[in-house]
């Protein structure tokens, strides 16, 4: 069954580092998407992405973030100086969506996540 | 901005039957799901809800009403591998997802 992957699922870095987290959405899906949730809280959206372009980003998405998509497959977030309130897991999601008789359905498949750590 | 509120815990016997009650206040609601969620993983999808009434699949079943921004999640015959954290989330908007802050759900022999 296809799958979102996430590298790497751990990362440590230390405050004011940029840092990179890759994702590689499932390859027919169109629509992705970036979550963070800091340890005992709850899952919060930071962006969403389709056609090359931010579609909606929260208010926790600031100008430290930006997201790409360099190739065919992958799908990037960047933190350019990290924080230490940054430390969260951060998942990857893609997502198509189904058109039938009734409203677009739109499953959201996350990643396994990228533990991230700033000292 | 979103409110969706759904109770912190929730304990279970082996074989029973657990109802997780989630309420929400939503612009632009396109649909309400309910996630899994196992400690230190990502969430895995359970059921989706767009429409009023009950979605059935298998030993989970899940419940909507728009009117009263209301949804329920239904576990039968409950296992205790079913211990774990249930999130539900509306898609509104551009279909971002908001989540609930999740119940934990502990299932005893």
């Amino acid at each position: 069954e296809p799958e979102v992957t996430q590298t790497p699922s751990h990362q440590v870095t230390q405050m004011g580092q940029e840092v990179i987290l890759r994702c590689v959405p499932i390859s027919n899906h169109l629509y992705f998407y970036w979550y963070r949730q800091i340890l005992g809280q709850k899952v919060e959206f930071l962006v969403s992405f389709y056609n090359n372009e931010i579609s909606e980003k929260s208010e926790i998405f600031d100008d430290q973030f930006s997201v790409e998509r360099p190739d065919g497959s992958n799908f990037t977030l960047k933190i350019r100086s990290t924080k230490l309130e940054d430390s969260a897991m951060y998942f990857c999601a893609s997502s198509e969506f189904w058109f039938v008789d009734r409203p677009p359905y739109n499953e959201q498949f996350f990643g396994p996540g990228t533990r991230l750590t700033v000292l | 901005g979103q409110n969706i509120d759904q109770p912190t815990e929730m304990t279970a016997t082996e074989g029973a039957i657990v109802q997780i009650n989630c309420t929400y206040q939503t612009s632009g609601f396109n649909g309400l799901f309910w996630y899994q969620q196992h400690a230190g993983e990502a969430p895995t999808f359970l059921s989706y809800n767009v429409l009023d009434g009950l979605e059935e699949k298998g030993r989970f079943s899940s419940f909507l009403s728009r009117s009263k921004g209301y949804s329920y999640l239904l576990l039968k015959e409950l296992q205790m591998k079913d211990s774990a954290s249930y999130l539900c989330a509306v898609s509104w908007g551009d279909y971002k997802l908001s989540f609930g802050a999740g119940t934990t759900v502990t299932v005893r022999a």
